[in-house]
């Protein structure tokens, strides 16, 4: 089945401590994008990928790194320089040329 | 700053309604809308996309945009209870394909039976 996969489901971190969430996709898209969602919130950007050994910062991408070696993959780092990281994580991916967004199930991330 | 903005909610229809969402956006050179349908705990679900002024049809849903009044809307006909979400309303960054989105704060929709 072709789809978005994004593990864990729900990850506990200490403060202090940095954690990586994961992101892939079999889709065969070019782009990929993070996106965090707090209650009663919208969507904001923290990163996107738009081609391999490339991206972007979006509006909130302090205390947060990524890497994209393969076109599949996206993984998210929150280090323990991001002040306020629990929230639910999206990750999401497009066809280049398209902005048709496409999300996975999500992580939330609890900071005890 | 780049916007898009939506009313929160929460929107009221009895079953069998029609449900009529807004949006406005900031950027004028916006070219890609979309709505998606968040259920709660979920991940957003795209359910229309629109490029073109006018209405777009599908299913039950009906799609708006006037890009000279910076509006998109969304139109559900028939509402059923399991319509009941939130919907987020989502503009490209910038007149390019392939750039990323921004997403309103959403309005919770209930429908009751």
């Amino acid at each position: 089945d072709g789809g978005i996969t994004q593990s864990p489901k729900y990850l506990f971190r200490k403060e202090g401590q940095n954690v990586t969430l994961s992101c892939e996709q079999n889709l065969n898209h070019d782009a990929m994008y993070w996106y965090r969602q707090d209650p009663g919130q919208g969507l904001r950007l923290i990163y996107y990928s738009q081609i391999v050994n490339d991206f972007q910062k979006g509006d909130i991408a302090e205390g947060y790194s990524v890497s994209r070696e393969k076109k599949e993959s996206f993984p998210l780092t929150v280090t323990s320089a991001q002040k306020n990281p629990t929230a639910f994580y999206l990750c999401a991916s497009s066809w280049t040329g398209w902005n048709e967004q496409f999300f996975g199930p999500g992580t939330r991330l609890t900071v005890l | 700053q780049k916007e898009v903005e939506q009313n929160s909610g929460p929107l009221s229809v009895p079953e069998g309604a029609i449900a009529s969402l807004n949006c406005t956006y900031s950027d004028r050179v916006s070219q890609s809308f979309f709505w998606y349908r968040q259920y709660s705990g979920k991940s957003p679900e795209l359910i229309m996309s629109i490029y073109s002024n006018g209405d777009k049809e599908d299913g039950r849903f009906t799609a708006q945009l006037n890009k000279a009044s910076q509006y998109v809307s969304l139109l559900i006909r028939d509402s059923q209870p399991s319509d009941s979400a939130t919907y987020l309303c989502a503009v490209n960054l910038g007149d390019q394909a392939g750039t990323a989105l921004i997403f309103g704060k959403g309005t919770t929709l209930s429908v009751s039976s």
